[in-house]
C-alpha cells in the first residue's frame, strides 16, 4: 500500500529565511512520482514541483527545491527566501506508475511566514 | 481556457437528500479525479477515471457514484447524503502519462449535510 506522511502540522518561518517541509513516503511501486502542492487560504490547489523516482538530480522550480533521498524515502520541500505570500497549506503527494495513475496525498503542513 | 470548473461552489443538504456535483475540464485531459478534503486529513481520492469510459474506486468510495459522461465531464453523485459527507470536494484532471503528470484542480465545492 502507498502512504504519505507529513509530520509537521504547522511551521513558522521568518520572512526571507529558508524553510524545509518534511515528507516521507512508502510504496512498493518501482517507479513513482512525487509532487508538492500549495493551498492558499482561498482554497485552490497549486502545483509547485515534481520529482520522478528515477530522476538523477533533485528538482528545482524557482524558489522551490525538492530534497529527494530515495533510500530514506523522503521528499522534503525547501522554500528559499520565504515571502509573506508563501503562508499556506502545503501537501506532498505521490503517484505510482502502475495502478491507473492514482495519486495519494499527505495530511499537509500549514506554513506561517512572519514579517 | 477555463481549466477545471466545478458547480456548485456551495451546497447545503439535509440528511437523505441526493445531489450531483458537476466537473468539466477544457484541457483535453484523459484522466479525471474526485477528492474530498477534511480538516487534518489532506485530500482523499473518492473515484477516478483513468480515461473516457472507465471509472475506478479510490480510497473512500462508499456513499458515492460517478459518471464519466464524456472526455470533458466527470460527475459525482451522492444518492443519500449523510453528515459524514460534509466536506470540501475537489475535482482534478491530468493528461495521464508517465512522468510529471500534474493534476489541475477545480476551485472546490463546499458541501454541508445537516
Amino acid at each position: 500500500a502507498q502512504k504519505i506522511t507529513q509530520t509537521q502540522p504547522g511551521m513558522f518561518v521568518q520572512e526571507k529565511e529558508a524553510v524545509t517541509l518534511d515528507c516521507t513516503y512508502d510504496t512498493s511501486d518501482p517507479s513513482y512520482g512525487l509532487f508538492w502542492y500549495k493551498q492558499p487560504s482561498s482554497g485552490e490547489m497549486i502545483f509547485l514541483i515534481y520529482q520522478g523516482s528515477y530522476d538523477q538530480q533533485n528538482a528545482t522550480e524557482g524558489r522551490y527545491s525538492l530534497n529527494f533521498q530515495k533510500a530514506r524515502k523522503s521528499a522534503n520541500l525547501v522554500i528559499s527566501a520565504s515571502q509573506l505570500g508563501d503562508s499556506a497549506m502545503y501537501f506532498c503527494a505521490m503517484r505510482g506508475n502502475t495502478g491507473g495513475f492514482k495519486t495519494i496525498f499527505g495530511a499537509g503542513t500549514r506554513l506561517f511566514v512572519k514579517a | 481556457n477555463a481549466g477545471v470548473t466545478q458547480t456548485p461552489k456551495f451546497q447545503v443538504l439535509k440528511t437523505g437528500q441526493s445531489m450531483t456535483l458537476q466537473c468539466a475540464q477544457d484541457m483535453n485531459h484523459n484522466s479525471m479525479y474526485w477528492y474530498r478534503q477534511d480538516p487534518g486529513m489532506g485530500l482523499r481520492l473518492i473515484y477516478y477515471s483513468a480515461s473516457e469510459g472507465t471509472t475506478d474506486k479510490g480510497e473512500v468510495p462508499n456513499g458515492y457514484n460517478v459518471s464519466r459522461l464524456n472526455k470533458r465531464e466527470f460527475s459525482l453523485r451522492l444518492e443519500s447524503a449523510a453528515p459524514s459527507q460534509t466536506s470540501v470536494y475537489f475535482c482534478a484532471s491530468s493528461e495521464a502519462r508517465r512522468g510529471p503528470d500534474t493534476q489541475y484542480f477545480g476551485p472546490g465545492t463546499r458541501l454541508t449535510v445537516l
